[in-house]
């Protein structure tokens, strides 16, 4: 089963972007949609977009337009979601999760605090 | 966009109980691309049940799932007291995913 494995936790400033990446074990890398989702503290899941690891072709949410873009580099089998003009709501973990067999990767927390 | 409402949003039991979660969906969910995921402080969502009633692998079979088109429920038959969690259902039938928001199932 594919496992996936996200970047380490950051710190970031308002105004500031961060880029996080997610890992997947296995060469099936390009079998299924790759989609991003966040949760803030206390709160629900909540979807960014998703990403066609094959072709690269993204959608994203329209809370997000303009703010995230979704990449991926198949060659490692590793997509990234960048997200950019932080805000301090934007402090959340951010999973990545596989359609098909519907994985998570652990989490990565993103604190935004001046 | 596909709205979940997931009821009630605390349920209060005891070991040993059932419990009942709902989730009902604005729009019929395709192919049944109906999950739930229980989830612990701290941790990944983690799958219990997919295509509404299959569960995944190593889920105990004290937790199933039903329904189709816009009604769809989980049920644990009796808690076991690892299973006092927050619980999410997702539908992932459509290119946006959509979830509910939750289910806190709390010792009584």
């Amino acid at each position: 089963q594919v496992q996936l494995v996200q970047s380490g936790a950051e710190v970031k400033q308002p105004g500031a972007s961060v880029k996080v990446s997610c890992k997947a074990s296995r060469k099936t890398f390009t079998d299924n949609y790759m989609h991003w989702v966040r949760q803030a503290p206390g709160q629900g899941l909540e979807w960014m977009g998703r990403i066609t690891p094959n072709s690269g072709a993204t959608n994203y949410a329209q809370k997000f337009q303009g703010r995230v873009t979704m990449t991926r580099d198949t060659s490692i089998s590793t997509a990234y979601m960048e997200l950019s003009r932080l805000r301090s709501d934007d402090t959340a973990v951010y999973f990545c999760a596989r359609e098909g067999s519907l994985t998570w990767g652990q989490g990565t927390l993103v604190t935004v605090s001046s | 966009e596909n709205v979940l409402t997931q009821s009630p949003g605390t349920l209060s039991l005891s070991p040993g109980e059932r419990a009942t979660l709902s989730c009902r969906a604005s729009q019929s969910v395709s192919s049944s691309y109906l999950a739930w995921y229980q989830q612990k402080p701290g941790q990944a969502p983690r799958l219990l049940i997919y295509a509404a009633s299959s569960r995944a692998t190593g889920i105990p079979d004290r937790f199933s799932g039903s329904g189709s088109g816009t009604d769809f429920t989980l049920t644990i038959s009796r808690l076991e007291p690892e299973d006092f969690a927050v619980y999410y259902c997702q539908q992932y039938g459509s290119s946006q995913w959509t979830f509910g928001q939750g289910t806190k199932v709390e010792i009584k």
